[in-house]
């Protein structure tokens, strides 16, 4: 079984600061780890993957994030936050096993940028 | 190169009735899921379709039922409606690739509305 625990269902940050979402999982054999934006009214984008290579994952929007096993945690973290980063953030875990490799999501984290 | 297509955007049904919602693929990809998303919660997983088979469920009753055609879009039907169906549905599409992690790509999704 594999599960997802987002802490903070609402972060607040001023445009320019350090963006920090929190991830931990929960997963009985190496995960694949994602994390995806939601802006209002539309589907889920990609923002990165960890798919077992390299531990520090870039993405777009200058987003990235870091897998560290002894943690179990996968956060996601932007140096410097822009207006157009306002939405809500959801990371997923799957087994990676293939075969029918469904995601299972964490609740989300609302994300607001204030001048 | 299209992305991952829904239809309808939105609908609104009476309690009792049935649905049928719509997602073509992403061009290339082979495989469709399909997820449930509350007001306010993470996507949650309810089946997956690969070959016109339904590969994986999720915790969901058999009110829900899906079909995949042989040019890989796939239908979502759900019989007597009820109010808690209420939600936007989600259709992921990935590319099944042997002994490789596949990423799945989320088209806009269907609000549903039951009344």
């Amino acid at each position: 079984a594999q599960s997802v625990t987002q802490l903070g269902s609402h972060v607040s940050v001023s445009e320019g600061a350090l963006v920090l979402l929190r991830c931990n999982y929960s997963s009985s054999v190496p995960p694949y780890l994602f994390w995806y934006v939601q802006y209002p009214n539309q589907g889920l984008q990609l923002l990165l993957k960890y798919t077992s290579a390299a531990t520090l994952v870039k993405g777009i929007n200058g987003f990235e994030a870091e897998f560290k096993k002894s943690e179990t945690s996968f956060h996601l973290t932007k140096p410097s936050a822009h207006m157009s980063d306002a939405a809500e953030y959801f990371c997923a875990v799957s087994l990676g096993t293939g075969g029918g490799n469904k995601l299972t999501f964490g609740t989300g984290t609302q994300l607001k940028v204030e001048l | 190169d299209a992305g991952v297509t829904q239809s309808p955007t939105h609908l609104i049904k009476t309690r009792g009735q049935q649905v049928t919602l719509r997602c073509s693929p992403k061009s290339g990809h082979d495989t469709v899921s399909w997820y449930q998303q509350a007001l306010g919660q993470g996507p949650q997983f309810i089946f997956q379709y690969y070959e016109e088979e339904e590969r994986q469920r999720g915790n969901f009753p058999d009110r829900f039922s899906g079909h995949q055609f042989p040019n890989y879009s796939s239908e979502l039907n759900v019989n007597a409606l009820l109010l808690g169906d209420s939600a936007l549905y989600l259709c992921a599409s990935s590319l099944e690739e042997a002994g490789r992690q596949y990423t799945q790509y989320f088209g806009p999704g269907t609000r549903l509305t039951v009344l």
